[in-house]
């Protein structure tokens, strides 16, 4: 296992909702990035934190937002959910360095806008 | 065009076949090059990094051509276990922190 827990696994929402999903990262790690992964595509990338702060955003709009605390857990948060946003949304956990920081994923939050 | 581009597949091979994924990547800037394997419902993990020189773990070889911004993956000795989606996955330019992920080829090894 990853080391890397999100919370919770399952959620169905409704339309016009908000919704604010949860990830832990690995133990000494200072990165978090999130990805959404529609039905039969590759996980798409969303934003990434590093020490707090957003550190890169995918081609997604505003209403998708993002937190990373002191502890460097992290938080995606979708306001005015749309039918499309129903995904797994995936978050994944790194050491930022100078060279390859491979990207840890966690079992993700599998989202249902209805 | 899609950053990343994957035949779908589905790949059905008897157990014992060998069978080979191909990728292409569109950013000649990309600097880091990887196969994740995802099973049903799962998240995606890491199966191996990708380098130049071509690199092998067991029954896994991967191949990087930059000139033809193509990648390769060879499973050998296929085994029931191996069925699942293999994600090609491209880090880069430098500064860009992100993955692009390929859609992902589906594998099924039969008995």
């Amino acid at each position: 296992e990853t080391g890397v827990t999100q919370s919770p696994t399952h959620l169905i929402k409704t339309r016009g909702q908000q919704v604010t999903l949860r990830c832990s990262s690995q133990s000494g790690h200072n990165t978090v990035s999130w990805y959404q992964q529609a039905l039969g595509q590759g996980p798409q990338f969303i934003f990434q934190y590093y020490r707090e702060e957003e550190n890169g955003r995918g081609n997604f709009p505003p209403r998708f937002s993002g937190l990373q605390f002191p502890n460097y857990s992290s938080e995606l948060n979708v306001n005015a959910l749309e039918l499309d946003d129903s995904a797994l949304y995936l978050c994944a956990s790194s050491l930022a360095s100078g060279g390859g920081d491979t990207q840890y994923f966690g079992p993700g939050t599998r989202l249902t806008v209805l | 065009r899609k950053e990343v581009e994957q035949d779908p597949g589905p790949f059905n091979v008897p157990e014992g076949a060998t069978v080979a994924f191909n990728c292409t990547y569109s950013n000649s800037a990309s600097q880091s090059f990887f196969w994740y394997r995802q099973d049903c419902r799962k998240e995606p993990k890491l199966l191996m990094s990708v380098y130049s020189s071509g690199n092998e773990d067991g029954r896994f070889t991967a191949q990087l051509n930059r000139a033809s911004q193509y990648i390769s993956l060879l499973i050998r000795d296929s085994k029931l276990s191996d069925s699942a989606t293999y994600l090609c996955v491209v880090k880069g330019p430098a500064g860009r922190r992100a993955l692009t992920f390929g859609s992902g080829t589906r594998l099924q090894v039969q008995p």
